[in-house]
């Protein structure tokens, strides 16, 4: 099993271009996060889908829109990229919308942005 | 105020030593304590639950105290592998959200 996938692994965007970032699962997992990790900083929320179909803001969620495509996947769009922008993105999944379970991670995308 | 403070280290131990730290948390109402573990440039990766009575993980022992609305994580004879840095998670139980501290970093030396 790939567990959970990201593409690109890096990536480098002058002010103002789109991108987006890729995120698929093969643990049949309902819910999935998109994270940002900045130095000194925690893992902050930018959006999640608790199940297929759903998805909702969490805590820094300006700038970016996603898309939840299917079960499996998770796409985290820049539309108008900022230097602010620059971190790194990690996708995330865990099993049913219930309680708290274990989240498990993809391996990042370093994006820079000029 | 952070959700998840923690103190960022380095902790520098030898091998074999024992290392312990905190993390204190401001929601009262969280329910679900974890610690994270996350190598230089990888992805975090859960490392244990952490239960009201306190647990072990063979050289991991985790601990809660709900009253000061701290957990801590100590770990006896350190080795190389355990170089990485550590990350609280707190959760509340009606409410998939995790709320991630900074992360502690241990460096363990030969």
């Amino acid at each position: 099993n790939a567990g959970v996938t990201q593409t690109p692994k890096f990536q480098v965007l002058k002010t103002g271009q789109s991108m987006t970032l890729q995120c698929a699962q093969d643990m049949n997992h309902n819910s999935m996060y998109w994270y940002r990790q900045d130095p000194g900083m925690g893992l902050r929320l930018i959006y999640y889908s608790a199940s297929e179909g759903t998805t909702d803001k969490g805590e820094v969620p300006n700038g970016y829109n996603v898309s939840r495509l299917n079960k499996r996947e998770f796409s985290l769009r820049l539309e108008s990229a900022a230097p602010s922008q620059t971190s790194v993105y990690f996708c995330a999944s865990s099993a049913p919308f219930v309680s708290y379970n274990e989240q498990f991670f993809g391996p990042g995308t370093r994006l820079t942005v000029l | 105020r952070k959700e998840v403070e923690q103190d960022p280290g380095p902790f520098n131990v030898p091998e074999g030593a024992t290392v312990a730290f905190n993390c204190t948390y401001s929601n009262s109402a969280s329910q679900s304590f974890f610690w994270y573990r996350q190598d230089c440039r990888k992805e975090p990766k859960l490392l244990m639950s952490v239960y009201s009575s306190g647990n072990e993980d063979g050289r991991f022992t985790a601990q809660l105290n709900r009253a000061s609305q701290y957990i801590s994580l100590l770990i006896r004879d350190s080795k190389l592998s355990d170089s990485a840095t550590y990350l609280c998670v707190v959760a509340r139980s009606n409410d998939y959200k995790l709320s991630f501290g900074a992360g502690t970093t241990v460096t363990v030396r030969a």
